[in-house]
């Protein structure tokens, strides 16, 4: 069966400070990826997307970035982290129906 | 803008009530999927109604689609307390494959 693998489940970060999100996927090949965020008591947001290795589109200019190392592997990045990066940030796989399997999320503070 | 947007934004029932929640969006899709999400949690897939589907039916669930008003209706039969929950319409919009776009979400809660 797959499963998908979020960490860190929490993060407090200060202003300025770098950002490493990481997202696995097992049990399948060839995944779509995404990473979500979901400000308090709203929806998700799309950020990034990936169709495979090395490919991915931005959904919103922000100071995020996003890399797909090896086939089920997404990562969530930022050179220096702003107070609006603040959030629950949710990774997510599909295949075929495009339903989507989300991992635990992580929140990000920044303070 | 979001393309979904759930209302209301919140209810409030009793064990053994029904819950029903609305779904309205503005483009043309492919389907219109249902997640809920307990707090602090990833959301999790409840069900998925394709755009030529009108009404589908899961254990306790009821999704209704009516494309000419571009609107779905989530429908929790006999609820107990462990739906309490937000729960989310997503949209597969037609030239957008594979990227899903939510509504802010209808949060409900069930009361012993």
């Amino acid at each position: 069966s797959q499963t998908i693998h979020q960490w860190p489940a929490t993060l407090v970060q200060p202003v300025g400070s770098p950002l490493s999100l990481e997202c696995t996927v097992e049990g399948t090949s060839n995944p779509n990826l995404y990473w979500y965020r979901q400000a308090a008591g709203r929806g998700l947001q799309l950020l990034f997307y990936s169709v495979g290795i090395g490919q991915i589109s931005s959904e919103v200019p922000q100071n995020l970035s996003a890399s797909r190392p090896q086939d089920r592997q997404f990562i969530l990045s930022s050179k220096k982290l702003l107070l609006s990066d603040s959030g629950f940030y949710l990774c997510a796989w599909s295949k075929g129906a495009n339903v989507l399997t989300f991992g635990a999320g992580s929140r990000l503070t920044v303070l | 803008s979001q393309q979904g947007e759930e209302d209301p934004q919140a209810l409030s029932i009793q064990e053994g009530e029904n819950a029903t929640m609305n779904c309205s969006y503005k483009t043309s899709i492919n389907n219109l999927q249902w997640y809920r999400q307990n707090s602090g949690r990833g959301l999790v897939h409840l069900i998925l109604i394709r755009s030529n589907e009108r009404e589908k039916h899961s254990g306790r669930l009821r999704v209704t689609l009516d494309t000419s008003k571009k609107s779905s209706s989530l429908l929790i039969t006999a609820s107990r307390a462990a739906d309490t929950a937000s729960y989310f319409c997503a949209t597969d919009v037609s030239d957008s494959w594979g990227k899903l776009q939510f509504g802010a979400g209808t949060q409900v809660v069930v009361t012993p």
